[in-house]
């Protein structure tokens, strides 16, 4: 889940700044976090994972932060474009429950404007 | 197919009809799960299969609600005699075997129940 202190529901920024979503997980024993990127009428697209024994991972133009301490969870999209513009959901799960299904925050809209 | 294939892709029924919803996962994926996201919502695990093994029921809500895999591909979610709360996005994501992630997902069926 999320913290209500870190959730931010919707997120603004301009064409090409960097953009920073932030999520706090409630399970210390989560060991795989990821984040999809939902646009509408669309299904949850994969974009990057961490396990738990890393503290960063970086892909194209995206990053995952994790901060296994206070149990918080980045993604940061670099030069944010308007085709960025959709719903962000982090997960978690600790491979143990529920057949390693996913737990999934409320998410946050970016709205992208150029 | 490329993705996981959900069908139908809308669907409209009323109050106190049974309805079924179609997943075809990634060919060579032998984990499929089904999720429910409501509307602004994140999403909410249901039910999961992996291979010939027995399904986690442990997510679905009631009763009405019931899922069959056959032959380790297609699954089908039925819901009997649906209720209005039953309005949602029904989405389904497949993985290659059980722990293996990420998982990928389908477009979903919207359902609406009148």
């Amino acid at each position: 889940g999320e913290s209500v202190g870190l959730h931010l529901p919707t997120l603004s920024v301009q064409e090409g700044d960097n953009s920073i979503i932030n999520c706090a997980y409630s399970n210390s024993a989560s060991d795989y976090f990821i984040w999809y990127k939902q646009e509408s009428g669309k299904g949850p697209q994969f974009i990057i994972d961490i396990r738990s024994n890393m503290d960063k991972r970086q892909g194209q133009r995206v990053t995952v932060l994790l901060n296994k301490t206070v149990k918080h969870l980045s993604l940061q999209i670099a030069a944010t474009q308007p085709g960025d513009s959709a719903v962000y959901f982090c997960a978690e799960n600790t491979g143990h429950q529920a057949g390693t299904a996913l737990i999934f925050g409320k998410g946050t809209t970016l709205s992208v404007s150029s | 197919g490329a993705g996981v294939s959900q069908s139908p892709s809308n669907k409209v029924t009323e109050k106190g009809k049974d309805v079924e919803l179609r997943c075809d996962p990634i060919s060579g994926h032998t984990a499929l799960y089904w999720y429910r996201q409501s509307l602004g919502q994140g999403l909410e695990f249901l039910i999961y299969f992996q291979g010939n093994s027995a399904p986690d029921k442990s997510g679905l809500p009631s009763d009405r609600f019931s899922a069959e895999r056959t032959g380790g591909s297609v699954s089908t979610l039925t819901i009997q005699r649906t209720q209005q709360e039953d309005s949602a996005v029904y989405l389904c994501a497949s993985s290659p075997d059980r722990g293996s992630q990420p998982q990928h997902f389908g477009d979903g069926t919207r359902l609406s129940i009148l």
